[in-house]
């Protein structure tokens, strides 16, 4: 019983690299989200998916993409990585009113 | 703007004491609001409130909601140092979730 899978775990990018986050769920849920989380800033919401096909720009956007190719698999892209952009990112799906969670990657750009 | 605020920001306490932690909102078609637990990973949920006035309890833990003033509180007894951790409260608006930036508990011996 998996739910929310996120790889990698750990990440260290160089400045201009790019890289994708993986986040797939067996929970059948339509709506996926992409957050970041930083020191004294809690959740912050990149973007999410309502459902299959469909994405929307959440809080802070900028400096990522995403696809929603399927209903289980939503990625998170990074064009080319800035150290503002290191933080620890998770993955969560939505059931009604309820979030569930990955166990996040940890992200560092020097 | 929709937003939610906690406090206090941090709180230290010993062993055995009472806490209680604050969740306030404001946020238009709120649907529920929702308090986790993070420890050193992944969000875990503790209890998800829709109601005024309806006690949620889980061991020596409760939340209760008013929506008249907006607000949730989330009480722990005899706390224990497994407590320490820090405690997210969102809020469910329409496809959205709206985090607090969390409550960091820490739980002397």
């Amino acid at each position: 019983n998996a739910g929310v899978t996120q790889t990698p775990k750990f990440q260290v990018l160089k400045t201009g690299q790019s890289m994708t986050l993986q986040c797939a769920q067996d929970m059948n849920h339509n709506s996926m989200y992409w957050y970041r989380q930083d020191p004294g800033m809690g959740l912050r919401l990149i973007y999410y998916s309502a459902s299959e096909g469909t994405t929307d720009k959440g809080e802070v956007p900028n400096g990522y993409n995403v696809s929603r190719l399927n209903k289980r698999e939503f990625s998170l892209r990074l064009e080319s990585a800035a150290p503002s952009q290191t933080s620890v990112y998770f993955c969560a799906t939505r059931m009604n009113t309820e979030a569930f969670f990955g166990q996040g990657t940890r992200l560092t750009v020097v | 703007e929709d937003k939610v605020v906690q406090s206090p920001l941090s709180l230290v306490v010993h062993e055995g004491d009472t806490v209680t932690l604050n969740c306030s909102y404001e946020v238009t078609n709120f649907r529920s609001l929702l308090w986790y637990k993070q420890e050193k990973k992944a969000p875990t949920f503790l209890f998800m409130l829709t109601s005024s006035g309806i006690e949620k309890k889980s061991g020596r833990l409760s939340s209760i909601l008013d929506k008249k003033e907006l607000f949730s509180i989330l009480n722990i007894t005899a706390t224990q140092t497994g407590d320490s951790a820090v405690y997210l409260c969102a809020v469910a608006v329409g496809n959205q979730f709206y985090f607090g930036t969390g409550t960091s508990l820490t739980v002397i011996p």
